[in-house]
């Protein structure tokens, strides 16, 4: 069965340290793999996705994710934290032939101090 | 261009009735999809809808049902409430004909259902 782990429901960064979202899929196929943020109140907004292109990808303000099928994982980070980046991010998966509904983490909470 | 519109963003409801919500997509998408987000189970896809057809489903009671219109506006329809619907419905629209497996899915503001 495909389904998708995020790891740590709560992190917390000072502003201007790293950050790492750490997510893990399971899948008999190639997936597809998506980070979306929410802010409060607010709807999803895509960060970045991987299609089966380049392994690592370059998202917007500033994040990137790196696949690694060996590990099946694949995790979020950012250089410097911004006090901006407090949100919930959620690492999605789909898979071609699950009739093409995507499959949502439990999502990551991320704070971050001043 | 103006991004995915959900009414109403607010609605209260008691136990028994019946509410609809609508979502209006991106110009030019003709996927639309329905999502229900609540603390304990998070996001779990509903249904979704290409050129007026539902394409795919998910694992939801008869109770929620939906449609899509001409111009691509969908609306989502759930009888009988019950206090477990309580949730953040939200709707994403997309581009793709191959269905949102491999296109991105742009989000809307979502429609915060309470049932009383």
């Amino acid at each position: 069965a495909q389904s998708v782990t995020q790891l740590d429901s709560h992190v917390s960064v000072s502003e201007g340290t790293p950050v790492l979202l750490r997510c893990n899929y399971s899948s008999s196929y190639s997936p597809s793999l998506f980070w979306y943020v929410q802010h409060p109140n607010k709807g999803l907004q895509l960060l970045l996705k991987y299609t089966s292109a380049a392994t690592l990808v370059k998202g917007i303000n500033g994040f990137e994710a790196e696949f690694k099928k060996s590990e099946t994982s694949f995790h979020l980070t950012k250089p410097s934290a911004h006090m901006s980046d407090a949100a919930e991010y959620f690492c999605v998966v789909s898979f071609r032939g699950s009739q093409g509904n995507l499959i949502f983490g439990k999502g990551t909470k991320l704070s971050v101090k001043p | 261009k103006a991004g995915v519109t959900q009414t109403p963003r607010y609605l209260i409801k008691t136990r028994g009735q019946q509410v609809t919500l609508s979502c209006s997509p991106i110009s030019g998408h003709r996927s639309v999809s329905w999502y229900q987000q609540t603390p304990g189970q998070g996001l779990q896809f509903l249904f979704e809808y290409f050129s007026e057809t539902q394409r795919n489903k998910g694992n939801f009671p008869g109770r929620f049902s939906g449609r899509q219109f001409s111009n691509s506006r969908s609306e989502m329809n759930v009888s009988t409430l019950e206090l477990g619907d309580s949730a953040l419905y939200l709707c994403a629209s997309s581009l793709a004909a191959q269905g949102p497996s491999t296109d991105t899915q742009y989000f809307g503001p979502g429609t915060r259902l309470t049932v009383l």
